[in-house]
């Protein structure tokens, strides 16, 4: 069983369209993040959610929001697409400040 | 503002040898510490949890941690090809994990 999945696994989109990624973690962890990885591979935290509530808010474009519906989901919408967030992002959950469990990435491209 | 440091390398020893990677921090108040492993075209997986100050050891992975040197460090010994990757030094703080740009290993066989 998949501990975090995230779909879709690809979005190819254009610029000024509006996408959303959703995650589902089945591990029972009452916090959530997205994570935002560039082409150089450094990994930076977007959001942070702890039981449903946003907790960190990484100063990302309003154009980004996040939504948790209850614990184990986690999505992202994303408006008005730009060239630059083009990249994998990853969703990850963790039983408080614990060691965090990635989800497989969704690579999105923006022409 | 918090940071974690890492030398991005590449690293690259060969088959067998030990691989020593290192991570510095600056939140000196910082409590855990962990090692995650990414494959090219992968998502992060732990590989290593460090809280106190020592060595930890788990089947060839060797955390090292130096509270006072705010120094976190992880050796690969009998290195395989397999374990060529990129490795991510990660500290967490108050729901925000900060990672490092992570080191690439490779190992040649």
């Amino acid at each position: 069983d998949t501990a975090v999945s995230q779909t879709p696994k690809y979005l190819v989109t254009q610029m000024g369209n509006d996408k959303s990624i959703k995650c589902e973690q089945n591990l029972g962890h009452d916090t959530m993040y997205w994570y935002k990885q560039d082409s150089k591979k450094f990994l930076k935290i977007m959001f942070s959610y702890n039981n449903k509530e946003l907790i960190i808010n990484e100063t990302v474009p309003n154009r980004f929001s996040p939504k948790s519906p209850d614990k184990a989901h986690l999505n992202l919408h994303i408006n008005s697409l730009e060239l630059g967030d083009s990249a994998v992002y990853f969703c990850a959950s963790s039983q408080a400040m614990y060691e965090q469990y990635f989800g497989p990435g969704t690579r999105l491209t923006v022409t | 503002q918090k940071e974690v440091e890492q030398n991005s390398g590449p690293l690259s020893v060969p088959e067998g040898a030990i691989a020593s990677l290192n991570c510095t921090y600056s939140d000196r108040v910082s409590q855990s510490f962990f090692w995650y492993r990414q494959y090219s075209g992968k998502s992060p997986e732990l590989i290593m949890s460090i809280y106190s100050n020592g060595d930890k050891e788990d089947g060839r992975f060797t955390a090292q941690l130096n509270k006072a040197s705010q120094y976190v460090s992880l050796l690969i010994r009998d290195s395989q090809p397999s374990d060529s990757a990129t490795y991510l030094c990660a500290v967490p703080g108050g729901f925000k994990t900060i990672f490092g740009a992570g080191t690439r290993l490779f190992v040649k066989a």
